[in-house]
């Protein structure tokens, strides 16, 4: 599996936009980069998948460089609601498996 | 409607006792999942099935038995239960299981053994 690294924790105040970095250095050339939310006693939710340069949907952008090496997740004016841990997932060599590893804790304060 | 649902919600067992969790999706998918998610909040693929047939088992224990009677369930039968078994299991569904494919969870399954 491709591995990846994201901060373990992040807090933000309500209003505010919150960037996730992720780097995935070992990223195969046709893998997907895919985000998931998950709140606390639910199920992780998918947010955003993009392959390459900037992929925006209504809840979020991701942006991806050239390289392809990191990715970033953008939240435009965080509500207290987005408190939660958001997995940024890369699928590697292993078919269907896929790796949500720790993840990164958002808190939104107000 | 619930695309993806599991029972029971919690489960509290004892030590040794065998247990099913039960998963269904309404969404026609050909590809169900189990995970599981320990107190450290690590999510892990443990099984999953592609239109009936297992396609990987990431060395779970034996004690672990994924059943699906058909493409729209997949349950998890666990023998012998241990006190490291407790943790919420997730079911999942995607389309082909192809691993661009979104994965749809369900709302878990909070599993203590005492």
């Amino acid at each position: 599996l491709a591995k990846t690294t994201q901060p373990i924790s992040m807090d933000s105040y309500e209003g505010q936009e919150v960037n996730i970095t992720c780097s995935h250095n070992n990223i195969a050339t046709n893998d997907y980069i895919t985000w998931y939310q998950q709140f606390p006693s639910q199920g992780p939710r998918f947010i955003i998948q993009g392959y390459k340069t900037k992929v925006t949907n209504e809840v979020a952008s991701l942006f991806i460089p050239a390289d392809r090496k990191s990715s970033t997740l953008s939240l435009p004016r965080v509500s207290l609601s987005d408190t939660a841990v958001y997995y940024c997932l890369v699928p590697g060599d292993s078919g269907y498996a896929l790796n949500f590893g720790k993840g990164t804790s958002l808190l939104v304060t107000p | 409607d619930t695309a993806v649902s599991q029972t029971p919600k919690y489960l509290v067992t004892q030590m040794g006792n065998d247990k099913s969790i039960k998963c269904e999706q309404n969404l026609g998918h050909d590809t169900m999942y189990w995970y599981k998610q320990d107190s450290k909040k690590f999510l892990k693929i443990m099984f999953s099935y592609n239109n009936k047939e297992l396609i990987i088992n990431e060395t779970v224990p034996n004690r672990f038995s994924p059943k699906s009677p058909d493409k729209a369930h997949l349950n998890l039968h666990i023998n012998s239960l241990e006190l490291g078994d407790s943790a919420v299991y997730f079911c999942a569904s995607s389309q082909e299981g192809k691993r661009e494919e979104t994965q749809y969870f369900g709302p878990g399954t909070r599993l203590l053994v005492l």
